[in-house]
């Protein structure tokens, strides 16, 4: 039982080049999310999904792009790639009955940085 | 107005004593979670302790407690006995259930540094 994996672990990106960033769990968790985290801050949610076909935009969607085709695959992807866009990116996923009790699983993160 | 608020930058505590990390928060909703994660240097996000707003008791897990003044909108994290191992940043976060409990907003951490 892996949990919440992501690939890859480090990423150096130019400006304007194209990369996703891999989620993957083996939780069988209904609900997951994309969050980053900038330097000497929380984490900031990018978008999330409640189940296979279902995406949403959480507070920071701009640059990015999702989807959910199986219930253990969540990738993002970055398109033209913008040095604000350097920060590390944490994938997590729970198991939701829609009462917010549930708890959020972390991948390791994926520090990414646009040259 | 800021969701999530916690003051504290950096709190230092010797090993073996109490420390309490604070949190308040901003909402109008009447159901809601608040939570608090660990980050240590490796980089990970470990869960540590739920309060729900309709708890009528403070949340306790091991070592960690919550100290929930809903009046007052804090949910302070009390961990006892410090250890070195407790040295990392801790997050607060919520959801509400206007957001239909999906969105976790968090605040922007405090770094707990522990000495022998």
């Amino acid at each position: 039982n892996a949990g919440v994996t992501q690939t890859p672990k480090f990423r150096i990106l130019k400006i304007g080049q194209s990369m996703t960033l891999q989620c993957t769990q083996d939780m069988n968790h209904n609900y997951m999310y994309w969050y980053r985290q900038d330097p000497g801050m929380g984490l900031k949610l990018i978008y999330y999904s409640v189940g296979a076909g279902i995406t949403d935009k959480g507070e920071v969607p701009n640059g990015y792009n999702v989807s959910r085709s199986t219930t253990e695959d969540f990738p993002l992807r970055l398109e033209l790639a913008a040095p604000s866009q350097t920060s590390v990116y944490f994938c997590a996923s729970s198991y939701s009955r829609g009462r917010g009790t549930d708890t959020q699983y972390f991948g390791p993160g994926t520090r990414l940085t646009v040259l | 107005a800021q969701k999530i608020t916690q003051t504290q930058p950096g709190m230092f505590v010797q090993e073996k004593e109490a420390v309490t990390l604070d949190c308040t928060y901003d909402t109008s909703d009447q159901s809601y979670g608040l939570f608090w994660y660990k980050q240590p240097s490796s980089g990970e996000m470990i869960f540590l302790i739920y309060q729900g707003s309709y708890d009528e008791q403070n949340a306790t897990e091991g070592r960690y407690s919550l100290n929930f003044q809903k009046a007052r909108k804090s949910a302070n994290l009390v961990i006892s006995a410090s250890q070195l191992g407790d040295s990392a940043m801790y997050f607060c976060a919520m959801r509400e259930a206007n957001t239909g409990f999906q969105k976790l907003v968090f605040g922007t951490g405090t770094r707990l540094l522990v000495s022998p």
